[in-house]
C-alpha cells in the first residue's frame, strides 16, 4: 500500500468552528508533514513530526493544531480560523531519512483537502 | 528564504516537443527532487537526485544537478498531453531535522 489518504477532500467551515483534518498511511513511514498550499503557490511546510513527535513547526498560528497519535496517523485540528487560512492542506509521509540514504527521502503525498473559511 | 526558484513560470509546447524547465536554489544541499502536481490535487514524487551524482533518467525524464551553480534542470522528451501539470522542485538541508523546501513551480501546457 503506496498511499496516503486524507479527509474530508472538502471542508467549508466559519470562523468560529472547530474542525479537523486526517490523514493516514501504512507504509511504515515513520516522518509525516503538513503543508499548506495556495492557488498558484508552492507548497508550505507547516509541521514535521518525526518518530510520532514534533520536530519541526514552521512557526505556524496555534490556530493550527497538530496531533499524531501513531505511527500511521496525523490529525491538524483547526479552530477559529480566518479567511485567509482557506488553501489546499497536503499531508505527506516518508522515512524520516537519513540524509543521502538510497531513495530514502521520497515524500509520499496525499490528495490534499480542500479549506475554505467563511 | 532557502525557496527555490523556477523558470520559466510556465511554459507552453505542442504534443511531441520537449519541455525544459530549471531549478536553482540558495544553500548547500542533500539531493533535490522534482515532483508534480496536476491541478489541485496531491503531488507525485518523479525522481530524486543525489548531490553527488549530476545526470539521471527515468522513462521521458532526465534530471541534471549542478552544485557548484546551485542549480537543477528538468527536461521531458517527447511531450504528452498528460503531462500538463506543475512541475516542482525540492531541496533538503545538508543539517539539522530533514525537511523539504519546495520552489516556485513551472505550469507547464502541452497542446495536442
Amino acid at each position: 500500500d503506496t498511499e496516503v489518504t486524507q479527509t474530508p477532500k472538502h471542508l467549508v467551515m466559519g470562523m468560529t468552528n472547530k474542525k479537523s483534518l486526517k490523514c493516514e498511511q501504512h507504509m511504515g513511514h515513520r516522518a509525516m508533514y503538513w503543508y499548506k498550499q495556495k492557488a498558484k503557490k508552492p507548497p508550505e511546510l507547516m509541521f514535521v513530526y518525526s518518530y510520532e513527535k514534533l520536530s519541526i513547526n514552521e512557526s505556524v498560528p496555534s490556530r493550527f493544531s497538530p496531533e499524531c497519535p501513531n505511527s500511521s496517523l496525523l490529525n491538524l485540528h483547526l479552530h477559529a480560523l480566518q479567511p485567509e487560512d482557506s488553501a489546499l492542506y497536503l499531508c505527506a509521509s516518508s522515512h524520516p531519512g537519513l540524509a543521502g540514504g538510497p531513495d530514502r527521502n521520497e515524500q509520499f503525498f496525499g490528495p490534499g483537502t480542500r479549506l475554505t473559511v467563511l | 528564504s532557502q525557496q527555490g526558484e523556477e523558470d520559466p513560470q510556465a511554459l507552453s509546447i505542442q504534443e511531441g516537443e520537449n519541455a525544459t524547465m530549471n531549478c536553482s536554489y540558495k544553500t548547500s544541499i542533500n539531493n533535490l527532487q522534482w515532483y508534480r502536481q496536476n491541478s489541485g490535487r496531491g503531488l507525485v514524487h518523479l525522481i530524486l537526485i543525489r548531490s553527488n551524482e549530476r545526470e539521471k533518467h527515468s522513462g521521458r525524464l532526465r534530471v541534471t544537478l549542478d552544485t557548484s551553480k546551485k542549480s537543477s534542470s528538468l527536461l521531458i522528451t517527447a511531450s504528452r498531453a498528460a503531462d500538463t501539470a506543475s512541475y516542482f522542485c525540492a531541496t533538503d538541508r545538508t543539517s539539522g531535522t530533514y525537511k523539504y523546501i519546495f520552489g516556485t513551480g513551472t505550469r507547464l501546457k502541452v497542446l495536442a
